[in-house]
């Protein structure tokens, strides 16, 4: 059980173009999804906290504007990063909160963005 | 800020020893505490998490807590090289986002 998907799990775009991932928790509600960024070598970085219905938290230096989030429903969010630029290259991950005493995280496989 | 610290490693032990990774937080507040395995160019992995004081086994890994030192470890018994990756500590009060630690790099070598 807890499994997390991510969708794609790589894509390469043009610099400019909008590029949209999507979370799903496949066999729990998650009422709480996260959003995280990794450059090569270098620790997880969270970005936002979604929580279903309601907009973003986002971190301190991270654009809401140009990284949208919409959690739809409690199995799906999704980051659209809008105007990519070579810069956001990098590995976004997800996870979704199980809930319960301990508020355990269950990560997606990633998604690979390279923006040429 | 709320912290948590790892020593970034490598460390290295030689296939079988038992591999001890350390993390310390500084939020007394913190009542959840997680250890994930990361695989260069994969996502976290969870392999334990610990919310009392004490010891927790599962298989080869054991999860140790000490609240009052702020302190807390996973050991991996008869290491293997599959063991080989990056071990992140993650603490977190009830309701908020994990905080994580850089992560330690372990090299089991065979």
């Amino acid at each position: 059980g807890a499994v997390v998907s991510q969708h794609p799990s790589r894509v390469i775009c043009k610099s400019g173009t909008s590029v949209k991932i999507e979370c799903r928790s496949l066999d729990f509600q998650a009422t709480t999804m996260f959003w995280y960024r990794q450059f090569p070598k270098q620790s997880l970085m969270l970005m936002a906290t979604s929580n279903e219905g309601s907009k973003a938290t986002y971190e301190q230096g991270v654009e809401k504007d140009k990284f949208l989030i919409n959690h739809a429903s409690l199995t799906l969010s999704t980051l659209t990063v809008t105007s990519a630029h070579p810069e956001d290259s990098s590995f976004y991950i997800c996870s979704a909160e199980s809930g319960g005493a301990t508020d355990t995280q269950y990560f997606g496989p990633g998604t690979r963005l390279t923006v040429l | 800020q709320k912290e948590v610290e790892q020593n970034s490693g490598p460390l290295s032990v030689p296939e079988g020893a038992i591999a001890s990774l350390n993390c310390t937080y500084s939020d007394r507040g913190s009542q959840s505490f997680f250890w994930y395995r990361q695989y260069s160019g994969k996502s976290p992995e969870l392999i334990m998490f610990i919310y009392s004081n004490g010891d927790k086994e599962d298989g080869r890994f054991t999860a140790q807590l000490n609240k009052a030192s702020q302190y807390v470890s996973l050991l991996i018994r008869d290491s293997q090289p599959s063991d080989s990756a990056t071990y992140l500590c993650a603490v977190n009060q009830a309701g908020t986002a994990l905080i994580f630690g850089k992560g330690t790099t372990l090299s089991v070598s065979s």
